[in-house]
C-alpha cells in the first residue's frame, strides 16, 4: 500500500503569478482533501474532492481551485498569488465507505510567495 | 463556534513525565475528536482518535480523556520519550474523516 505523495516538496513563486500542485492518493482512496497550514498554525481546510467532484469548501476564496482525475490524484491551483500565500500545503487522502475513513496525510509542498 | 481552542502552545517535560494537552471547541456538531503528531518537514500522522459516547480512550502510551458536558477533550502521553518531541493537533469533525478543524497546536519537547 504506498503512501500520500506530493510534488513539488518545494516552491517559490513571486506575487501575482499561478501555482499548481499535486497529490497521488494512497492506494484504495477515492477522496483527496486539501489544507493550508500557515507557520506556527493548524492546517485550515480548504477543500475535499470525492469522486471528482467538490464535495465541500472551507473558507478560502475562488482563486484557489482544485481538480481530481479518475485515478483519485488531485491538483490544487492558486491564482493571483498573494504573500500571504505562503504556507505548506497538506494533501489527504481517505476511503469514504465504512467506518474507519481516516485520514492520510502527505508531506506537503512548502509554498513561498515573494 | 467552528474553531477548536488548544492549550498549551508549547511544553517542557523531562523524560518519563506525563505531558497533557487541553482542547475545547463549540459546535456540538462535533462527533469525531483526533490528535495528530506532526514532524518538522512530515504532514499530520493520527496518533487515536475518539467518538464523543466513550468518556476515555487508550492506545498505547497516549490517552484521550472526553468531557461531552463541558465540551473539552485532552491528551495526555504517559511515560513520554524524547522521540514524543513534535507538534500535537486537536481536530474535530461532523463527518468522521470529513474537513477537519485543527487547533493551533502545541509544540512539546521532552527532554532526556
Amino acid at each position: 500500500e504506498t503512501g500520500v505523495t506530493q510534488s513539488p516538496t518545494h516552491l517559490i513563486k513571486t506575487r501575482g503569478q499561478q501555482v499548481t500542485l499535486r497529490c497521488s492518493s494512497q492506494s484504495g482512496h477515492n477522496t483527496v482533501s486539501w489544507y493550508q497550514q500557515a507557520l506556527g498554525q493548524g492546517p485550515q481546510f480548504i477543500f475535499q474532492y470525492y469522486r471528482e467532484e467538490e464535495n465541500g469548501r472551507g473558507n478560502f476564496p475562488p482563486r484557489f481551485s482544485g481538480l481530481q482525475f479518475p485515478n483519485y490524484s488531485s491538483e490544487l491551483n492558486v491564482n493571483a498569488l498573494e504573500l500571504d500565500d505562503s504556507a505548506l500545503y497538506l494533501c489527504a487522502s481517505s476511503r469514504t465507505s465504512g467506518v474507519h475513513n481516516e485520514q492520510f496525510f502527505g508531506p506537503g509542498t512548502r509554498l513561498t510567495v515573494l | 463556534q467552528q474553531q477548536v481552542k488548544q492549550s498549551p502552545q508549547s511544553l517542557i517535560v523531562q523524560k518519563g513525565g506525563i505531558p497533557i494537552i487541553n482542547c475545547a471547541y463549540e459546535n456540538t456538531a462535533f462527533d469525531y475528536f483526533p490528535w495528530y503528531q506532526q514532524f518538522p518537514g512530515k504532514g499530520p500522522a493520527l496518533l487515536i482518535a475518539i467518538r464523543p459516547d466513550v468518556s476515555e480512550k487508550k492506545e498505547g502510551r497516549f490517552t484521550i480523556s472526553f468531557n461531552k458536558s463541558a465540551k473539552q477533550f485532552s491528551l495526555h502521553i504517559m511515560d513520554s520519550q524524547p522521540g514524543d518531541s513534535a507538534t500535537y493537533f486537536c481536530a474535530a469533525s461532523i463527518v468522521q474523516g470529513q474537513n477537519f478543524v485543527f487547533g493551533p497546536g502545541t509544540r512539546l519537547s521532552v527532554l532526556p
